[in-house]
């Protein structure tokens, strides 16, 4: 079964800074990999997806993420951060029939 | 649309009470699923449903049921709360099991069991 991992629980960025959270999935044939972000309070909202194709993916909100099969790694970015950004980001690889959630990543984003 | 659909917000049971948590969707998606969130472990399967009249269970089934009569509607119940059933539910769904599928999430629902 494949796995998520999310090596950091807590970050913490000032407005304008970039900011980069780590992902790293258990090997598999061909990972659907997400990235969802939870606001407080907030259901799930789908930042980015790869499945194929190119491996720097674009999404929503300024966002970006580099599949890296090498590294087994899913790590997203934005080069620059704005205090709505403070939440919870979750990494999610698809596992046969569901979804796999790391135990996600807190973003605060000081002034 | 109103998309993901979720009832109530917040609920506070005792123990050994039962109740439903309901979920709907309007956009004819084939695809539900139920998980819970607990603090430092993400989010966690439950059940699911592939389509009206289908259910299979998910990574932690124990002490909940579910149905799904309609396309539109997938309740999960709760027969006998436990203190361990203290949780944020998110009701989740998509077209298909296709891996590339969007799954679109509820708001959620805060349950605590005293």
């Amino acid at each position: 079964a494949q796995s998520v991992t999310q090596p950091d629980i807590h970050i913490t960025v000032s407005e304008g800074a970039s900011l980069e959270l780590r992902c790293n999935y258990s090997y598999g044939a061909t990972p659907y990999l997400f990235w969802y972000v939870q606001s407080p309070g907030q259901g799930l909202q789908l930042l980015l997806k790869y499945f194929s194709g190119d491996t720097l993916v674009q999404g929503i909100k300024g966002f970006e993420a580099e599949f890296k099969r090498s590294q087994s790694s899913f790590n997203l970015r934005k080069p620059s951060v704005h205090w709505s950004d403070a939440a919870e980001y979750f990494c999610a690889v698809w596992n046969d029939y569901k979804l796999s959630f790391g135990a996600g990543t807190t973003v605060t984003v000081r002034a | 649309n109103a998309g993901v659909t979720q009832t109530p917000k917040f609920q506070v049971l005792k123990t050994g009470q039962s109740m439903t948590l309901q979920c709907a969707q309007d956009m004819n998606h084939e695809y539900m699923s139920w998980y819970r969130q607990d603090p430092g472990m993400g989010l966690r399967l439950i059940h699911y449903s592939v389509g009206a009249g289908i259910t299979d269970q998910g990574e932690v089934p124990n002490g909940y049921n579910v149905s799904r009569s309609t396309t539109e509607d997938f309740p999960l119940r709760l027969l006998s709360a436990a203190p361990s059933q203290t949780s944020v539910y998110f009701c989740a769904s998509s077209y298909s099991l296709a891996g590339e599928e969007t799954q679109y999430f509820g708001p959620g629902t805060r349950l605590l069991v005293l």
